[in-house]
């Protein structure tokens, strides 16, 4: 079936770096969304993509507009509120209502 | 603003033990979703509903009951919880516009531990 794959499965920054998590699909997909877990297990919608990139604050997303088989969240002066899981997800090829996760990215920032 | 509420916030039961989660949105979202999370991994979809008295199964779905009494309600049964079982039961809901669901918000998710 249609697989969303996540990478790195562990990360840790100190407090100011830069880096990126990458999530890969085993088909192509419409769209993608990135959500941020906090340790409270609280799920937060960061970025719903079907083409392009976009950008919101120290955050970035791009989806791959011409394979439509990758996409990528970039955070730029990682803090520590940053600290959490990241997944990725994308609609299934049978229908729109059905989101495929990855397994996540988690992150650690550090001081 | 809305808000997704789930219920119980942390579920103990009996194995065999038949276990009802509900979930509420007042979002007047079209689609609910039932998702289950194991530690340390990603969510799996387990029921869905693009409206009320709608049932779509999604790949997790043996084990389990769903209802959608009402638009702004979703439940979810365990029809007989296993021993030692241990998950978060997230409930999601989303609006559909476009020919598309939007991104889909999340409840604070049910805590299940089963003795």
């Amino acid at each position: 079936g249609d697989q969303v794959e996540q990478s790195p499965s562990a990360l840790s920054l100190h407090e100011g770096t830069d880096s990126a998590l990458r999530c890969n699909f085993t088909t192509t997909m419409r769209s993608v969304q990135w959500f941020r877990q906090n340790s409270r297990g609280s799920l937060i919608s960061l970025f719903y993509l079907a083409s392009g990139t976009k950008e919101n604050g120290r955050l970035k997303s791009a989806f791959d507009s011409k394979e439509r088989r990758y996409s990528t969240l970039h955070i730029r002066d990682a803090q520590l509120e940053d600290s959490g899981t990241y997944f990725c997800a994308a609609p299934n090829q049978g229908g729109s209502a059905k989101l495929i996760f990855g397994e996540g990215t988690k992150l650690t920032v550090s001081s | 603003g809305g808000i997704i509420t789930q219920t119980p916030k942390f579920l103990i039961g009996q194995e065999g033990q038949k276990l009802t989660l509900k979930c509420q949105q007042n979002f007047n979202h079209d689609t609910m979703y039932w998702y289950r999370q194991d530690s340390g991994k990603g969510l799996r979809l387990i029921y869905y509903s693009i409206t009320e008295n709608d049932l779509q199964k999604g790949d997790l779905s043996e084990g389990y009951d769903a209802s959608r009494e009402k638009k702004s309600s979703f439940s979810l049964t365990v029809t007989s919880a296993q021993k030692n079982e241990m998950a978060v039961f997230l409930c999601a809901s989303s609006i559909w516009t476009g020919g598309n669901n939007q991104a889909p918000l999340f409840g604070e998710g049910t805590r299940l531990s089963v003795l």
